[in-house]
């Protein structure tokens, strides 16, 4: 399995503020990705997160909106820019390792984060 | 497009067995997953199928027709800590898809 800790947990900001959301793995996994889930919802991929190049976009979000940054194999980084209360939703960090012959995708605790 | 579509809600009683269904219409597919999700909590792995047939883990099963885009989840001997939203998500060459999600309640 993976252990997956995001930090903040929660968070309330600001209009117009950003928030960067850390997420590191306690091993080394070559795919990485961020969702959101809002209120009442399932969850929708953001983006995946690849070492050494720019993240892949879903359509619907853009790099200027959410930043990543993935500067190794256990480590990455969510910037939510220019925040809005449409921003408030639970963001959360996956990976996919393999087990046995299988890949499984396992997930963070989530960052909440409220817009005011 | 990519469709993945469940229930939104569903009730049952403690000790009574329910089916969750999932179709789905997508671009792609190297297997569906299955997700537990509690209130507040990340969603934990209940299953996968890649091939057609059912997979069983104890109280938990998991069907997969792949000509039909159709995936169920049953959950036999209901029990209050299966109150939870369910995810049926598609694994489409390099990334999971999830679906709408079912809400399951579980009534004594």
């Amino acid at each position: 399995s993976a252990v997956i800790s995001q930090k903040p947990s929660r968070d309330i900001c600001q209009r117009g503020t950003s928030l960067t959301i850390q997420c590191q793995v306690d091993s080394q996994v070559t795919m990485m990705f961020w969702y959101r889930q809002q209120p009442g919802q399932s969850l929708t991929l953001i983006a995946t997160a690849n070492q050494g190049s720019e993240a892949t976009y879903e359509s619907g979000f853009v790099i200027d909106k959410f930043p990543i940054s993935r500067p190794n194999l256990t480590f990455s980084t969510l910037t939510v820019s220019n925040l809005s209360p449409e921003d408030s939703s639970i963001y959360l960090c996956s990976v996919e390792k393999k087990t046995g012959a299988d890949n499984e995708q396992f997930f963070g605790p989530g960052t909440r984060l409220t817009v005011l | 497009g990519q469709n993945i579509d469940q229930p939104t809600e569903m009730t049952a009683t403690e000790g009574a067995i329910v089916q969750i269904n999932c179709t789905y219409q997508t671009s792609g597919f190297n297997g569906l997953f299955w997700y537990q999700q509690h209130a507040g909590e990340a969603p934990t792995f209940l299953s996968y199928n890649v091939l057609d047939g059912l997979e069983e883990k104890g109280r938990f099963s998991s069907f997969l027709s792949r000509s039909k885009g159709y995936s169920y989840l049953l959950l036999k001997e209901l029990q209050m800590k299966d109150s939870a939203s369910y995810l049926c998500a598609v694994y489409n060459t390099d990334k999971l898809i999830f679906g709408t999600g079912t809400r399951l309640q579980v009534f004594p």
